[in-house]
């Protein structure tokens, strides 16, 4: 089953406002959590590190204040989008990296992805 | 930073038919992971390859760091295994900092 859940997989909002993505870690523990930014027919290109109780480490070129992240559990975090503007609609995808917690068994491969949001600003 | 290439960009295929699709990477890398991201966009992990070589049903994949490439081997290749391949090195932390622009596949019946 999945590891890491996204929420929403879709959304429309107008230019100016502001979207907030979620991004949960499944049964496990997920201390350090990835943001990727996608364009169509491109790869993924990470914007930020997102570390549980501290702040976020964003990549050159990557707005930390219109990107906001916050991680403040062991399960969660989340990528805010603020004032959102056509040139932001793209593909966020988060990943994390799995601590099993006690009894639930554990993971090969350490990097699990959410399924993704597809921002359209319109 | 490391620099990743993936080979072929495209790649067209009858059902049935066996490919090999390939990563070559520009530094010597802690990790690797091939993923499969499918026609809505989810990407699944297929391998954790360091080294050597691993098989899973009808993919396999060859890691030989000390000439940094690996290779993911598909056979009897089926239309649902169309998609983006991407290969991403990750460093001690577990990182993907960065991805290849990944191979497209498209398999018709």
């Amino acid at each position: 089953g999945a590891v890491v859940s996204q929420h929403p997989s879709r959304v429309i909002c107008k230019s100016g406002t502001s979207v907030k993505i979620e991004c949960r870690s499944l049964d496990f523990q997920a201390t350090t959590m990835f943001w990727y930014r996608q364009f169509p027919k491109q790869s993924l290109m990470l914007m930020a590190t997102s570390n549980e109780g501290s702040k976020a480490t964003y990549e050159q070129g990557v707005e930390k204040d219109k990107f906001l992240i916050n991680h403040a559990s062991l399960t969660l975090s989340t990528l805010t989008v603020t004032s959102a503007h056509p040139e932001d609609s793209s593909f966020y995808i988060c990943s994390a990296i799995i601590v099993p917690m006690l009894g639930h068994g554990s993971y090969n491969s350490p990097l699990h992805f959410g399924n993704g949001t597809r921002l359209t600003v319109t | 930073g490391i620099q990743v290439e993936q080979s072929p960009p495209d790649l067209i295929l009858q059902e049935g038919a066996n490919s090999t699709l390939r990563c070559n990477f520009s530094d010597s890398v802690n990790n690797l992971q091939w993923f499969h991201q499918n026609p809505w966009g989810q990407l699944i992990n297929l391998f954790y390859i360091p080294s050597g070589t691993k098989q899973n049903g009808r993919l396999s994949a060859t890691t030989v760091a000390t000439e940094r490439y690996s290779l993911l081997y598909i056979s009897s290749s089926q239309t649902t295994d169309s998609g983006v391949y991407f290969c991403a090195p990750l460093n001690q932390a577990g990182t993907a900092l960065i991805f290849g622009k990944g191979t497209t596949l498209s398999v018709s019946s």
